[in-house]
């Protein structure tokens, strides 16, 4: 069975300093993952997909086959960047979430 | 666009009632489901539908039935309310099942006492 594992439940970290959210997964196939975002008061919406190699915001994320893992990074946080943010797997048309990461980044 | 619209926002429940939490989209989605987001657990599919009229369990369906007449409405029913029922409920929505954005509503609050 597939399974995100998001070890971090807080992370808290000063503007300027780099930030990064740990994502490791189970799945025997090969995997499609993304990175969900959800800002104070607004909606859940993605960030990245890993298929789309792009930027967003700054954040990167990388996937390892090897270590099986989809850590999203981001060199200089911003307080804009304080959210829960979420790893999920898409397999066969069902989409699994980690539990979460809240990231506080502090002036 | 008004993209994907949840009633109601808030929703208090006493142990044993039933109620639907309506999903509506007007984004011409074929995809659409349903998830419960607790504490520490993240989101946890409940049901999905890749189209009118088919739909499937997700990781946590017990409790919970849906159904998708229409491609825009994918109402979630509950139909004992029990206290372990009480979380926020997320409706989302995506062009197709595949590898694309999921658009998600402002969820719902739901306490059942």
């Amino acid at each position: 069975a597939q399974r995100v594992t998001q070890p971090e439940k807080l992370l808290s970290v000063f503007k300027g300093a780099p930030v990064e959210l740990k994502c490791n997964y189970s799945y025997s196939g090969s995997p499609e993952l993304f990175w969900y975002v959800q800002y104070s008061r607004q909606r859940l919406q993605l960030l990245l997909r890993h298929i789309s190699r792009e930027s967003i915001k700054g954040f990167t994320a990388d996937l390892n086959k090897g270590e099986t893992s989809f850590h999203l990074k981001k060199p200089f946080a911003q307080e804009e960047d304080s959210a829960m943010y979420y790893c999920a797997l898409l397999n066969d048309y069902k989409l699994s979430f980690g539990a979460g990461t809240t990231v506080t980044v502090r002036a | 666009n008004a993209g994907v619209t949840q009633t109601p926002k808030f929703q208090v429940l006493k142990t044993g009632q039933s109620m639907t939490l309506q999903c509506a989209q007007d984004m011409n989605h074929e995809y659409m489901s349903w998830y419960r987001q607790d504490p520490g657990m993240g989101l946890r599919l409940i049901h999905y539908s890749v189209g009118a009229g088919i739909t499937d369990q997700g990781e946590v369906p017990n409790g919970y039935n849906v159904s998708r007449s229409t491609t825009e409405d994918f109402p979630l029913r509950l139909l004992s309310a029990a206290p372990s029922q009480t979380s926020v409920y997320f409706c989302a929505s995506s062009y197709s099942s595949g590898n694309n954005e999921q658009f998600f509503g402002p969820g719902t609050r739901l306490t059942v006492l």
